[in-house]
């Protein structure tokens, strides 16, 4: 079965820190991976995906995600972030070339101070 | 453009009552999907549906939820005499074959 793992679950940063947060899947077979990201009182919203192609994406608001198949990994960064970042943010994975259903990680939530 | 649609925002019920839950998707989109939100247990796919196939139903917790989606557009999850443990925010999702989902702002489900 497939399974996401995010080991960060609350990560707290200053304005202007970097950001890395973990993400690793498990999954038989090709895959594409997600990063939606939820901001407080709105709905889930596309951060970046990965399909194929060049493993490092970028998305949205300056973050970016790399794919290492190697290590099932799909960590996302942003060397600078900023007061309205904060939110929670979880990763996801499907199989590839398919309409399934996306299996979440339990989510970061990520707290930035002024 | 509208995004997807998903009504009530809120809904309290009494232990043992039946709840509907609606989803309007992204006009033309053929996939549409049921989560749900809970504390301590993350997103919860629930079920599926694409096109005319047969549903995914292999994430609905028990036979007391079903759903239906009619003319390939709008979706209904009901519950079935609710229990504590159905509280949650159900989310639902709809895409284009192969392409990202895009989610609605979910309906809040409280059981007393």
């Amino acid at each position: 079965a497939q399974s996401v793992s995010q080991h960060n679950h609350h990560v707290i940063l200053s304005e202007a820190a970097s950001l890395e947060l973990g993400c690793n899947y498990s999954y038989g077979g090709t895959v594409n991976l997600f990063w939606y990201v939820q901001y407080p009182g709105q709905h889930l919203q596309l951060l970046l995906k990965y399909f194929s192609g060049d493993p490092l994406v970028k998305g949205i608001k300056g973050f970016e995600a790399e794919f290492i198949k190697s290590k099932f990994s799909f960590n996302l960064r942003k060397p600078s972030v900023q007061w309205s970042d904060t939110a929670e943010y979880f990763c996801a994975v499907r199989g590839a070339g398919t309409a399934s259903k996306l299996t979440f990680g339990t989510g970061t939530r990520l707290q930035v101070t002024l | 453009g509208a995004g997807v649609s998903q009504s009530p925002s809120n809904k309290v019920t009494e232990k043992g009552k039946d709840v509907e839950l609606r989803c309007d998707p992204i006009s033309g989109h053929t996939a549409l999907y049921w989560y749900r939100q809970s504390l301590g247990q993350g997103l919860e796919f629930l079920i599926y549906f694409q096109g005319n196939s047969a549903p995914d139903k292999s994430g609905l917790p028990s036979d007391r939820f079903s759903a239906e989606r009619t003319g390939g557009s709008v979706s209904t999850l009901t519950i079935q005499r609710t229990q504590q443990e159905d509280s949650a925010v159900y989310l639902c999702a709809s895409s284009l074959t192969g392409q990202p989902q895009h989610f609605g702002d979910g309906t809040r489900l409280s059981i007393l």
